[in-house]
């Protein structure tokens, strides 16, 4: 166990809905980030945030968007969704927010767009 | 066009058997790291290497970083059925996000 956790473990919808992905970082970090992995691109990084500022942005979509909240809990926002976003989603967290140190990953959540 | 490519895509052997696999870029970056990911869980970080050059052991694992800091291979010896997962390697370039390859996934039957 990472001590990182992602709610829902698992999620399906149409075409053209918005749904929510929620991530608790361990105790004590500061950044999360979201990735994206898929058979055909791999793991992909999205977006990053450090103490509620986004710090980094990787390939993420314009329908895609996320906030880190006092807590330092995440979510990202994924609307008008398409059959290609089915995916797993994974956010992960690390003390300092630099890519260098370990980052430890939650257990992912899988979406599929019908 | 995909920065980190690992090879083999898949490997499937038995228990016992030494394997290697690779990662290799055509660009420099200031470490890179392997992680590893079993179904159902996220990739947990195995190694970090940092130096060209840079050998690391972790038990029957053996983790190699390239002089020029390009590539690295992971070595492991005598598999066992544990060891079976997606491998993972990680780029870091200049502070930013990890950059990850595909994976090669490794299956090890007893």
């Amino acid at each position: 166990d990472s001590g990182v956790t992602q709610t829902p473990k698992h999620l399906i919808t149409a075409t053209g809905q918005r749904v929510t992905l929620r991530c608790s970082p361990r105790s004590g970090d500061l950044s999360v980030y979201w990735y994206q992995q898929s058979l055909d691109q791999g793991l992909q990084f999205l977006i990053q945030y450090y103490n509620g500022e986004e710090r980094a942005k990787g390939n993420i979509l314009e329908r895609f968007s996320a906030q880190q909240f006092p807590d330092l809990h995440s979510e990202l926002n994924l609307s008008s969704l398409e059959l290609g976003d089915s995916a797993l989603y994974f956010c992960a967290s690390n003390p300092s927010g630099g890519a260098f140190y370990e980052q430890y990953f939650g257990p992912g959540t899988r979406l599929t767009v019908t | 066009t995909q920065l980190l490519e690992q090879s083999p895509q898949f490997l499937s052997i038995q228990e016992g058997e030494n394997l290697t696999v690779y990662c290799n870029s055509s660009s420099v970056f200031s470490s890179l790291q392997w992680y590893r990911q079993e179904p159902g869980e996220g990739p947990v970080l195995l190694v970090t290497v940092v130096t060209g050059g840079e050998v690391k052991k972790l038990k029957r694992l053996t983790f190699q970083f390239g002089d020029a800091r390009k590539d690295s291979s992971l070595h492991i010896t005598a598999a066992q059925p544990g060891d079976t997962g997606l491998y993972l390697c990680a780029g870091v370039q200049a502070g930013t996000a990890l950059i990850f390859g595909k994976g090669t996934t490794l299956s090890v039957s007893s």
